[in-house]
Order: structure tokens, then sequence, then C-alpha cells
């Protein structure tokens, strides 16, 4: 069974926009989470992470929130720029084991 | 830099072959893990090893097997190949969660 859901395979945004990734689970035990980007052909890099004692946890255009009542997790994009484009999986752990969700799509259209 | 080296970035092999996908990590990571990747399922962890010698079975670990004789090194095997192993694997190693997992280039395997 799936903890990790991220229910939009695909996302298309026009660059200079914003993006916006949503990832959801069901573990509430989760307490860390982390954003990776992959490029084809490519390992997963890792992009931004979040504990669960914060809401919020920003780097430069990336910026991930946490709503832990709806366990939901969002990552946004601004601006977004067409090197964004990657396919986006977003990641929850209790320990050392992370769980992954099934990836979304980001193309940013020039 | 940590950095961890899948020894193959592609691979196939026929139906029955045993297969052996090599992993190295050159940053002395106590954690390594073996995934793959298939469209619209993320990534799924196969086998996992905290130590030396030690392995633990993940969510899909049915017709592979893992080994671990060195800090360094984690090998995942195919017993006999099936069509249905055709995936991208990917082997990542991590000091600690807080830093999150390293992964490797990834090796995509096709069985024919």
């Amino acid at each position: 069974d799936q903890q990790v859901k991220q229910n939009s395979p695909s996302l298309s945004v026009q660059e200079g926009r914003i993006s916006i990734l949503n990832c959801d689970y069901t573990n509430s035990m989760f307490d860390y989470f982390l954003w990776y980007k992959k490029y084809p052909a490519e390992g997963p890099t890792f992009l931004i992470s979040i504990s669960s004692i914060k809401d919020k946890n920003e780097d430069g255009r990336f910026t991930v929130f946490l709503n832990k009542s709806a366990k939901h997790l969002s990552l946004h994009i601004v601006p977004s720029q067409p090197g964004d484009s990657a396919v986006y999986f977003c990641a929850a752990s209790t320990g050392n084991q992370f769980y992954f969700g099934t990836g979304t799509s980001l193309t940013v259209i020039p | 830099d940590v950095k961890v080296t899948q020894s193959s970035r592609y691979l196939v092999k026929r139906t029955g072959e045993k297969v052996f996908l090599e992993c190295v990590q050159d940053m002395d990571h106590e954690n390594m893990f073996w995934y793959r990747q298939d469209p619209g399922l993320g990534l799924r962890l196969i086998y996992f090893s905290y130590d030396v010698k030690m392995k633990e079975k993940g969510d899909i670990p049915e017709g592979y097997s893992v080994s671990r004789e060195k800090k360094e090194r984690f090998s995942l095997i195919l017993e006999s190949a099936s069509t249905n192993q055709t995936s991208m694997y990917l082997c990542a190693s991590s000091i600690d969660r807080l830093y999150g997992y390293t992964f490797g280039s990834g090796t995509r395997l096709t069985v024919v």
C-alpha cells in the first residue's frame, strides 16, 4: 500500500510562473520529508528537506510547506525555469528508511 | 562530495540468467539501499543494509538477493532474471536521514 502519494503524474508551467508540486502521506509517524529531482538517465538528487517540527523551509527558489493535520506536503518553485524540467519525488521517513512517492514530471515551457 | 557508483549504465540480459548489479560508495556510509524505478510506481525498495553482512528485505524482495561483504560495496543479485525485472535500478547510500540519500546514476536493465 502506497504510504506516500503524488496524485499528479505531470505538470506544465510557463517559464517565470510558480510551479506547485503536491504530495500526500498516510503514516502519521513520518517526521522527516524530502524532495528529490531526477533527470532522465541520472539518479535522483536531493533538493530540499523539512522536519515535522516546522511547517515551511526555503532554499532560494524552492520552498517546501508541510501541513501535518492534512498529511500534505508541497514544493513551490518560484520563478520556474526551463532547467527545472525533471521528475520530482517526495519522500517521507520515520527512521533511516525513506518511502517515495510515484513522482511528478514537471515541464517548464520557455 | 559523496559518490555512489553503479558499475553499469545499461545492461541487456536473457531470461533465466543470473545478474549481478554492483554499487560502491566512497564516503564510509553505514546505510545502503537498492530501489527500482518503474513508470507510475515511483521508487520501490528492494533490499537495504545498515552494516556489513547485514541485510533487510524491503517492499519487493522477491526474485532478488543482496550481498554486503565490505562496507563500501552493496551488490544486488537477480537469481534468475525474468522479463518483469526489466527496470531502472538505483543504488543509494546515507550516513543519516537528515542528509537524505545519495543516489547512483542508475542501471537500466532489460531482460529479453
